[in-house]
């Protein structure tokens, strides 16, 4: 079965770093990048960029450049999304989800059941 | 940037009724576009892409069109399961930009 798991939920206070995971199961890692997507409470889908495992190669909407950093290990068909210094405005639920390299029109179809991130004082 | 902007942000209809989304992007992104359905508390769901071809295991009362600039989403007879919220996504260039979201609700 295709799957991507993601981490469990994380409770933290402002100015702390994190990263949560994505690990990918049931294909093969590297045929597929890895998109990282944010949904504030009650808000919408906002995409927040991409990694290709195969070489870590990584993309970022400019609303989330420099705020975030998103790596691979294709070694253990993982995906992450890290930040140096958390703010109560990160908070929401992140998921990643998975688009083929090899299909320009065929979007995101598999996706994580979601990392939950709360961010208070 | 690419902004994709949807319309109406919410709509209420009745069982059975042809309900209608629209997407529009600031520029053209030929048949680039794909729609998501979200349904409460859950996971986001793909239902279509390249504008117009349904996902695998779709309902056929989903269908979509366009080209270009402006895209919509279609569900010909409106189901209580079809309560969520829909998105639209540019899935060409670099940014992948999603739409605010369509809330469907039954009245």
């Amino acid at each position: 079965e295709v799957q991507l798991v993601q981490s469990g939920a994380e409770v933290k206070k402002p100015g702390e770093s994190l990263r949560i995971s994505c690990t990918g199961s049931g294909y093969t890692f590297t045929n597929y990048w890895i998109n990282w997507v944010r949904q504030m409470p009650g808000k919408g889908l906002e995409w927040m960029g991409r990694i290709d495992p195969s070489d870590s190669d990584g993309n970022y909407s400019p609303s989330f450049q420099g705020h975030v950093t998103i790596s691979a290990d294709k070694s253990i068909s993982t995906a992450y999304l890290q930040w140096s210094s958390l703010k109560a405005s990160d908070t929401a639920m992140y998921f990643c989800a998975r688009r083929t390299k090899f299909d320009s029109f065929y979007p995101m179809d598999v996706w994580g059941q979601g990392t939950t991130v709360t961010v208070s004082s | 940037d690419i902004q994709m902007t949807q319309s109406p942000s919410s709509l209420s209809a009745s069982v059975g009724d042809r309900v209608t989304i629209t997407c529009r992007a600031s520029q053209g992104i030929s048949n680039f576009l794909a729609w998501y359905q979200q349904k409460p508390g859950k996971v986001p769901k793909l239902l279509i892409y390249a504008a117009s071809t349904l996902q695998s295991g779709v309902p056929s009362r989903f269908s979509g069109s366009g080209s270009g600039t402006d895209f919509t989403l279609t569900i010909s007879s409106l189901q209580p399961e079809d309560v969520a919220t829909y998105y639209c996504q540019k899935c060409n260039s670099a940014s992948w930009t999603f739409g605010q979201g369509t809330k469907v609700e039954i009245k």
